[in-house]
């Protein structure tokens, strides 16, 4: 089992530049959360997402970010016109469902620099 | 909403010594999960420990151990016999049965073996 993949690893773009983030959650895992981490904080939730289901979109900025997870490929966070304060480590975690008590299992993040 | 608090931004301590990170947090909610997760500078998140809120029980693994005070909503990490490896930050984290059950994290604590 490889686990949650995110990639790319680092991702640099300009002001005004789209971003893609994409994560493939483990085999079996239907769930799909993305977190942003800003330099030195912790993370904060962004959205929750099921197979072609958005369903907590409340930590997303309403605009320029969205995030789809379709039925079949990986789990894409968006963000149009980048700007310097997007600048972030971006997280992707998954889980078979509600009932899995152990957590998520998170990717290794995709680092975000705007230039 | 719920919060979670972490009042020490860096600890330090000797390596084969005990050290402990707290972690206090904010809820109205009876049922929920706490957990506490490692982040070495690979960026990876590392689950440490959960406890399950109705447990009364100190959750415990290997050299890691948490006490868990419900009342005073309080739920500190204790480590052990310190080793080079366990330098990292570490996140305090709170997840409600309710809802999207997303993560709450705290700040975030920066911890150095010193060897």
């Amino acid at each position: 089992n490889a686990g949650v993949m995110q990639n790319p690893r680092h991702l640099v773009r300009r002001r005004g530049q789209e971003a893609r983030l994409r994560c493939s959650p483990m085999k079996g895992h239907s769930h799909v959360y993305w977190y942003r981490q800003l330099p030195e904080e912790g993370l904060k939730f962004m959205v929750y997402l099921q197979k072609e289901n958005i369903i907590d979109e409340s930590g997303m900025p309403k605009e320029r970010f969205s995030a789809e997870f379709p039925k079949e490929g990986p789990s894409i966070l968006r963000i149009q016109q980048v700007v310097r304060g997007d600048s972030a480590a971006y997280f992707c975690a998954s889980s078979p469902g509600r009932t899995d008590l152990y957590g998520y299992t998170f990717g290794s993040g995709t680092r975000l620099t705007v230039v | 909403a719920q919060t979670v608090t972490q009042s020490q931004p860096e600890m330090s301590v000797q390596e084969a010594e005990t050290v402990t990170l707290s972690c206090t947090y904010d809820t109205s909610e009876s049922d929920y999960y706490l957990f506490w997760y490692k982040q070495p500078p690979s960026r990876q998140m590392i689950l440490v420990i959960r406890q399950e809120a109705y447990k009364q029980q100190n959750a415990t693994e290997n050299r890691f151990s948490v006490n868990f005070q419900k009342a005073a909503k309080s739920f500190s990490l204790k480590i052990s016999d310190s080793q080079l490896g366990d330098a990292a930050m570490y996140f305090c984290a709170y997840r409600s049965e309710q809802g999207a059950q997303k993560l709450v994290f705290g700040q975030g604590t920066r911890l150095t073996i010193n060897p």
